[in-house]
């Protein structure tokens, strides 16, 4: 297994227009988060997954964002009308909960800008 | 709410001068306190997980240490691809288990 996938790596998009996100999990991990992180800072929980089920979201996590990850497998991330503070690095880890013990492990990331 | 402090911001070494990078934290039960090394436009990469107080491990010139109250990551004689920012994360038995990463500490190793 090559480790966590994201596609793009880069996106260019103007203000008002809609942009998509693809995350693809090492393939037996059961839990899938999404995290945004700014220059010069930490990475930033929006969302997870445990299977195909999304159990938590942040509120950083507009209504103009959705995810989803479709039969506990890949998992996608919207943007509606992008806004220039949504310029960022969106991340993606994925883990494998074993109860007491879950180690996540992230993608290349999709760096986002708004003009 | 669980928080995580790191310091310093920024550390510049020398090759060959070894150090610690700190990560104080709070949070209601441990269930992991995470290292990762992030370079410039790239995600995180996992370095270690500790998970109990007295806990260590190593990696090459990289040693993770764990108290009740604060991890340090000890690099010992480094060499300047170890230049990267390093970010410490811990994970609560609290509500939904989501880490809090701190914002990182940026190591910059001279030849």
């Amino acid at each position: 297994d090559t480790g966590v996938s994201q596609d793009p790596r880069h996106k260019i998009t103007k203000r008002g227009q809609n942009v998509t996100f693809r995350c693809d999990p090492i393939s037996e991990h059961n839990r899938l988060y999404w995290y945004r992180q700014t220059l010069g800072q930490g990475p930033e929980f929006l969302t997870y997954f445990q299977n195909e089920a999304q159990l938590e979201k942040s509120r950083l996590l507009s209504d103009r964002f959705s995810a989803e990850r479709p039969k506990g497998s890949f998992s996608t991330l919207e943007i509606q009308r992008t806004e220039q503070g949504d310029s960022a690095m969106y991340l993606c880890a994925s883990s494998l909960d074993l109860g007491d013990q879950e180690t996540q492990y992230f993608g290349p990331g999709t760096r986002l800008l708004v003009l | 709410e669980d928080q995580v402090t790191q310091s310093p911001e920024a550390l510049r070494l020398q090759e060959g001068e070894s150090s610690s990078l700190n990560c104080s934290y709070t949070v209601s039960g441990l269930r992991g306190l995470f290292w990762y090394r992030q370079d410039p436009g790239k995600g995180p990469e996992f370095l270690f997980t500790l998970y109990s107080a007295g806990e260590e491990k190593e990696k090459e010139r990289l040693k993770a240490t764990l108290t009740k109250k604060e991890s340090f990551l000890h690099i010992t004689a480094p060499k300047p691809e170890d230049s990267a920012t390093y970010l410490c994360a811990v994970q609560g038995y609290g509500g939904s288990y989501i880490p809090t990463f701190g914002r990182g500490t940026s190591l910059i190793v001279h030849p």
